[in-house]
């Protein structure tokens, strides 16, 4: 049971475009949402979050928008930067249990051509 | 400040051998957690702790054994390796206000 979802596996954007990162989740108790960036070889990094009480939050290039009755949060980067090519994680915390524990999404490909 | 370090970076096991993958972190975080990530897939919760001396099982804690006797650290032991655990593990670790995790660059670990 898939409770947080991105159903691209990848995504191909041009340098100075806009890339969109979309993630779906199933569980109205989550309250809590992040983004995390992850390079081959190594760790996931934290890139933004935002919380259930909010439908935006912007990071200079990074804007998270959540949609809380379509259970829909996508990232967007504008612009994108041969830099952006990594994974991109969706992850999902809240009410679930104690630990702060998330949620992860399999994950999107990101590739920026020049 | 080091953050989140793993020890070892690689390690290839044997079917029924035992090994234990080594966290630490320097940030003096409260809550530290163990998953795993399988090829195309998202990070699946192991084990996590709230705090010393305090464990609980995440979603997928077969075959795996955790202890928490220091803030800084936080091992996680294979018993008897199965090929179904070949992975690559993350620690990560987070402040008990803060839900941001931080990851460390992880074990790849393969059972042949």
């Amino acid at each position: 049971d898939q409770q947080v979802k991105q159903n691209s596996p990848s995504l191909s954007v041009q340098e100075g475009r806009i890339s969109i990162l979309n993630c779906d989740y199933t569980n109205s108790m989550f309250d809590y949402f992040l983004w995390y960036k992850k390079y081959p070889a190594e760790g996931p990094t934290f890139l933004i979050s935002i919380s259930s009480i909010k439908d935006k939050n912007e990071d200079g290039r990074f804007t998270v928008f959540l949609n809380k009755s379509a259970k829909h949060l996508s990232l967007h980067i504008v612009p994108s930067q041969p830099g952006d090519s990594a994974v991109y994680f969706c992850a999902a915390g809240g009410l679930t249990g104690g630990g702060n524990k998330l949620t992860f999404g399999t994950g999107t490909q990101l590739k920026v051509e020049l | 400040n080091a953050g989140v370090t793993q020890t070892p970076k690689f390690r290839i096991l044997k079917i029924g051998q035992s090994m234990t993958l080594q966290c630490t972190q320097d940030m003096n975080h409260n809550y530290m957690y163990w998953y795993r990530q399988d090829p195309g897939m998202g990070l699946k919760l192991i084990y996590y702790s709230v705090g010393a001396g305090i464990t609980d099982k995440g979603e997928v804690p077969n075959g795996y054994n955790v202890s928490r006797s220091t803030t800084e650290d936080f091992p996680l032991r294979l018993e008897l390796a199965a090929p179904s655990q070949t992975s690559v593990y993350f620690c990560a670790s987070s402040y008990a206000r803060d839900r941001t995790g931080y990851f460390g660059p992880g074990t790849r670990l393969t059972v042949t």
